[in-house]
């Protein structure tokens, strides 16, 4: 079974660009949730979406963005590019079923993108 | 509110020694604890989760952890450590209630890096 990917691994962005991300879920995943890890501010939550509607919202500016499509691939948008935005930018997978039953969040993450705002 | 706090961001250890890297949660509410390893450059590789069942946990790659209530600890040893066990580990917290209001959110810790020497 295939797992989440996500890209492109590598992306170098003048400041004041927009730049688009991508992941893939893995097959019968319907949540994707996105992170931002820099050695500042280690691993935070950006925002999830499940089944095209974003379901929850981290602290981040809105210039940070994203949606989902209805085969459940996820793509996150940043605009006007700032050079505090490099980071490594991971997607995790999950099932996204809410319930009593904790494994339909567990996330399984991609390798990331890397991304070097200049 | 729910945090983590990984104690030590840098642990250096024997080829063949214990390895034990802390990390201390705060919630209001039972927690589903995950301890999660990076390499270089890749994504996030689940080791193990604590989702209110056994509080003992064994993972991957000879990893185990145990949960304490009273201490609100997950510490992560491994009996004898191997070079192949060099890379960053993350502590992170998740919730029964977050899960039912928040989805797939994961609450992170500043992340351990883990030394190994010949």
């Amino acid at each position: 079974k295939a797992g989440v990917t996500q890209t492109p691994r590598y992306l170098i962005k003048t400041r004041g660009q927009q730049v688009t991300l991508s992941c893939s879920p893995i097959s019968g995943h319907r949540s994707v949730s996105w992170y931002q890890q820099t050695p500042g501010q280690g691993l935070q939550f950006l925002f999830e979406y499940f089944s095209e509607t974003q379901r929850n919202k981290g602290n981040f500016p809105g210039r940070f963005s994203g949606r989902q499509f209805s085969n459940s691939r996820s793509e996150m948008n940043v605009s006007t590019l700032e050079l505090g935005d490099s980071a490594l930018y991971l997607c995790a997978s999950s099932l996204g079923r809410r319930g009593p039953n904790p494994l339909d969040t567990e996330a399984f993450f991609g390798q990331g993108t890397r991304l070097t705002v200049v | 509110a729910q945090s983590v706090t990984q104690l030590g961001s840098h642990v250096s250890v024997s080829e063949g020694a214990l390895v034990l890297l802390r990390c201390n949660y705060s919630s209001s509410v039972p927690p589903y604890l995950f301890w999660y390893v990076q390499y270089p450059n890749q994504g996030l590789q689940l080791l193990l989760k604590y989702t209110s069942a056994a509080t003992l946990v064994k993972g991957i790659n000879g990893f185990e952890a145990e949960f304490k209530k009273s201490e609100t600890s997950f510490h992560l040893t491994k009996p004898s450590a191997h070079m192949s066990d060099a890379a960053e580990y993350f502590c992170a917290v998740s919730s029964h209630s977050m899960i039912y209001n928040q989805g797939g959110k994961l609450i992170f810790g500043q992340g351990t890096e883990l030394s190994v020497k010949p």
